[in-house]
């Protein structure tokens, strides 16, 4: 069935450090692999996202790679600041049109001063 | 700014009771949908709908129903509420695409069912 497996759970770094947060997903004809932070008590708010035409793509501090061959993708933050705190939720757009997104269990980021 | 809204935004209602939440957008996307969020569990999908004369169910659809009264308007009722509904409910909205778009959130519903 439709599934998307996201590791870890919680992660924790110091500020300055990088954070890399993967996912895996089950539909290969999946297209669209979109990134949410959601901050405490805010509503979910794409980041970056990245279509299945090709294998990575950066903005500014945060990139994202794709692995269509093993079904993966990752988020990669570099030089994390405590307003990186959030959790952070992948997705991926399953086949059969609709824009239907299934999103990974989430992981919460936390940066320490 | 256009915007996606929810009402209620925190509803503490009774086993058994009928409970509905509204979602308004002022976005002019057609595309609407209805999320529950519980922790560990992430988003999930309970329906969407591409038009007013569309609706689909989505992952978790029992127990659920939904009216699209409107391009602008997404409402999800429970018909009789039951405590494992208790959870983080949110509407969201896009465009068409072929190739995937952003959805955009609305601020959520916070429903506990005692």
């Amino acid at each position: 069935g439709e599934n998307v497996e996201q590791h870890p759970s919680t992660l924790s770094v110091q500020e300055g450090d990088s954070a890399v947060i993967k996912c895996t997903y089950s539909d290969s004809a999946s297209n669209y692999f979109p990134w949410y932070k959601q901050e405490l008590g805010k509503r979910p708010q794409l980041i970056i996202d990245i279509r299945s035409n090709v294998g990575e793509k950066k903005d500014q501090r945060i990139a994202v790679t794709l692995n269509k061959t093993a079904k993966h993708f990752s988020l990669h933050i570099t030089e994390t600041q405590p307003e990186d705190s959030a959790v952070y939720f992948c997705a991926a757009r399953f086949s059969g049109g609709y824009n239907k997104l299934i999103f990974g269990a989430g992981t919460r980021l936390a940066v320490h001063p | 700014d256009a915007d996606v809204t929810q009402t209620p935004r925190n509803r503490i209602t009774k086993t058994g009771k009928r409970i509905m939440l509204e979602c308004s957008q002022t976005k002019g996307h057609d595309r609407m949908y209805w999320y529950r969020q519980d922790p560990g569990l992430g988003l999930r999908l309970i329906y969407y709908s591409f038009d007013v004369k569309d609706i689909n169910k989505g992952e978790i659809s029992d127990g659920y129903s939904v009216s699209r009264q409107a391009q602008a308007k997404f409402s999800l009722s429970l018909e009789s509420a039951i405590p494992n509904q208790t959870a983080l409910y949110f509407c969201a909205t896009s465009e068409p695409g072929l190739a995937g778009n952003e959805q955009f959130f609305g601020p959520g519903t916070r429903l506990t069912v005692l």
